[in-house]
């Protein structure tokens, strides 16, 4: 069965102390990881989307990599704004054809950075 | 870009009533749209996957009769929440894909709706 999981469920971190967040999945055929970020009471705000193994991307203090079977959300020296919960989903080519393929969705992790 | 916007932002209603909530695709065209559901401190759930001129695919145990869907236009997708009651009141997302099965879905900034 396709899962995704998200570890820690909650990261309290000092402002400039940089860490890690993970998301760990098992799905058949990779069709791309997606990171979201969600502030309380908005939608997801697109962050990141990761297709293969050894990938990177990087935005301001956030840097995503993708293994084959995790991707980790690394943020470097932390400000009180990137405090949000931070969404990963995946989809594979058995959730759904084309345009319909659906998102499995981790938990998230609440990251609360304090000043 | 990539902007979707969904309206209302907050409803507050009687039971019984008839609640809609558009979505709408600003900046790009929107083939595909989603309707989740997310209860506090829980992840999204996926009500339903609308395409335009087409009727909505439900997901298992989602009341396609209590939850309408209408996707009339390239931009524009409705959720009517009918005949509500309080066990429907909840936080409402939808999203927006740019064609393609692996581009990311984009957001509105969700619905938030309170049944009296």
């Amino acid at each position: 069965e396709d899962q995704v999981t998200q570890s820690p469920e909650a990261l309290r971190l000092q402002e400039g102390e940089s860490s890690s967040l993970n998301c760990s999945y098992t799905v058949s055929g990779l069709r791309g990881l997606f990171w979201y970020r969600q502030d309380p009471g908005k939608g997801p705000e697109f962050l990141f989307t990761l297709y293969s193994a050894g990938e990177e991307k990087e935005k301001e203090r956030l840097k995503a990599t993708l293994t084959k079977k995790e991707s980790f959300l690394h943020i470097t020296a932390p400000k009180p704004e990137d405090s949000a919960t931070y969404l990963c989903a995946v989809q594979d080519a058995r959730t759904g054809a084309g345009n319909n393929r659906k998102l499995i969705w981790g938990l998230g992790t609440s990251l609360a950075v304090n000043p | 870009g990539a902007v979707v916007s969904q309206h209302p932002s907050w409803v507050i209603c009687k039971s019984g009533t008839s609640v809609k909530i558009e979505c709408r695709s600003l900046d790009f065209q929107a083939t595909t749209m989603f309707w989740y559901r997310q209860f506090p401190k829980q992840s999204l759930m996926l009500m339903a996957t609308s395409n335009e001129g087409s009727k909505a695919t439900y997901e298992q145990g989602v009341e396609k009769d209590k939850f309408l869907i209408n996707h009339a236009s390239l931009t524009l997708s409705t959720l009517t929440v009918t005949s509500a009651h309080p066990e429907d009141s909840s936080f409402y997302i939808c999203s927006a894909r740019v064609w393609g099965g692996n581009q990311p879905q984009h957001f509105g900034d969700g619905t938030r709706l309170s049944i009296l």
